[in-house]
């Protein structure tokens, strides 16, 4: 089966700075990644998704990278605002659920 | 509401005591779902249901867990004889179809004492 894990539980950036959560995954058959955004008290909010056949995907101030190779992503984040506070969470359907990794907490100093 | 809303947002209850929790799922949607979120982890999947029959519970933890979703709208989520250890955050989402983007609630958080 699929499993992700996030590399770091925390990272701490400065306010304007880019940030980078990385993530990885062991099943090399896995060919949809979806990044999740967790807010205090809230549930994960979809923040972007990639499939395999891309390397690269742009949304608003986000890009997520895709690396086949060595099974890894990441996503980032230009110039980090106090409002991208959050645990930042990489998923991997297998079948119709959804695999969490474990997350990684993004603090804004500022 | 247009989002998912689940009921009570938090819930103590004591070592023994049998607890409901409520999702009401963004209106139309086919499938439904409940995460189990630890402190500091992820969600893990407990159980899927697809208009009102529930198609895998493989991830509910023990026999004291059980979901249901009688008209296919709203679900249920029950726990009886709650252990410490199923003090979390549960998680309901719901979606169009069982491929489509996965909305979820803002989740129940139950603690055990």
């Amino acid at each position: 089966g699929e499993s992700v894990g996030l590399h770091l539980p925390t990272l701490s950036v400065q306010e304007g700075d880019n940030s980078i959560i990385n993530c990885a995954y062991s099943n090399s058959a896995s060919d949809y990644f979806i990044w999740y955004k967790q807010e205090s008290g809230k549930g994960p909010q979809f923040i972007i998704d990639i499939r395999s056949n891309m390397d690269k995907r742009q949304g608003q101030r986000v890009t997520v990278l895709l690396n086949k190779t060595v099974k890894h992503l990441s996503l980032q984040i230009a110039a980090t605002q106090p409002g991208d506070s959050a645990v930042y969470f990489c998923a991997a359907p297998s079948s119709y659920k959804l695999i969490f990794g474990s997350g990684t907490r993004l603090l804004v100093r500022p | 509401g247009a989002g998912v809303s689940q009921s009570p947002r938090y819930k103590v209850a004591k070592r023994g005591q049998d607890v409901a929790l409520r999702c009401d799922p963004i209106s139309g949607h086919v499938s439904l779902f409940w995460y189990q979120q630890a402190l500091g982890q992820g969600p893990e999947f407990l159980t899927y249901f697809q208009n009102e029959a529930q198609l895998d519970k493989s991830g509910l933890p023990s026999d004291r867990f059980f979901a249901e979703r009688p008209e296919g709208s709203v679900s249920t989520l029950k726990i009886q004889r709650t252990q410490q250890e199923d003090s979390a955050v549960y998680l309901c989402a719901s979606s169009a179809s069982s491929s489509g983007e996965l909305f979820f609630g803002e989740g129940s958080r139950l603690t055990v004492l």
